[in-house]
């Protein structure tokens, strides 16, 4: 079973909606990143979040880390066909310096 | 800066055989290493968490005697797939921590490395 399941598991738009992927845990993380991976490669950081309630935008993705660390979310603003990937979101724990991947959204833009 | 390189990024072999891994952190000095399978479609699952000087710690279900991992330098660590079948197929991958104190450290990742047992 995974530590974080992320939701949707599969999203396939049009070009310019809007989307939000979330990722949910019953476990309280001292971060929390999210990553962006193409087929056949490893992950990219996309941000770390940090403090409960942050929000950090990048561009046209906004995401937000839950109040009590718990959950995160992603929103993509007009979304383009080179936001597609799969998004993984990766919770790490206090002192146990280990890092837990969310289930991961595949997203496909479509043109 | 940052870079974490795999070695190899694809490798095919016969089922029994072993296969080794590498896992270099090339322009800084990986306290920690972490190494992830990867089933096509779905997201990273944690194998083991490699650091330097010590013996790895593993998930639970992972066969530590299947899956041998080796972190000999704070540069280098190995993944060593022991008698591999072709349910062991898939893609790993490793990653770095530069930095993990207060559990802000990003991760670097390697660029995966695709095995393939017949």
């Amino acid at each position: 079973t995974q530590l974080l399941e992320q939701s949707p598991q599969f999203l396939s738009i049009q070009e310019g909606e809007n989307l939000t992927v979330y990722c949910n845990s019953s476990s309280v993380f001292s971060s929390l990143q999210w990553y962006r991976q193409e087929p056949g490669e490893g992950p990219v950081l996309l941000v770390t979040v940090v403090t409960g309630g942050e929000v950090k935008k990048l561009k046209r993705l906004t995401f937000q880390f839950g109040d009590a660390r718990k959950d995160s979310s992603l929103h993509i603003t007009a979304a383009q066909p080179g936001d597609t990937g799969l998004y993984l979101c990766a919770g790490v724990k206090y002192n146990f310096n280990k890092f837990y991947f969310g289930s991961g959204t595949k997203l496909n833009v479509k043109p | 800066g940052a870079v974490v390189s795999q070695h190899p990024s694809r490798v095919i072999c016969k089922s029994g055989t072993s296969v080794k891994i590498e896992c270099r952190s090339l322009d800084f000095q990986a306290t920690t290493m972490f190494w992830y399978r990867q089933f096509p479609k779905k997201s990273l699952m944690l194998m083991a968490t490699s650091n330097e000087g010590s013996k790895a710690t593993y998930e639970q279900g992972v066969e530590k005697d299947k899956f041998l991992i080796n972190h000999a330098s704070l540069t280098l660590s190995t993944l060593t797939v022991t008698s591999a079948h072709p349910e062991d197929s898939s893609f790993y991958i490793c990653s770095a921590s530069r930095s993990a104190d207060y559990g802000t450290g990003e991760l670097f990742f390697g660029e995966g490395s695709r095995l393939t047992v017949l």
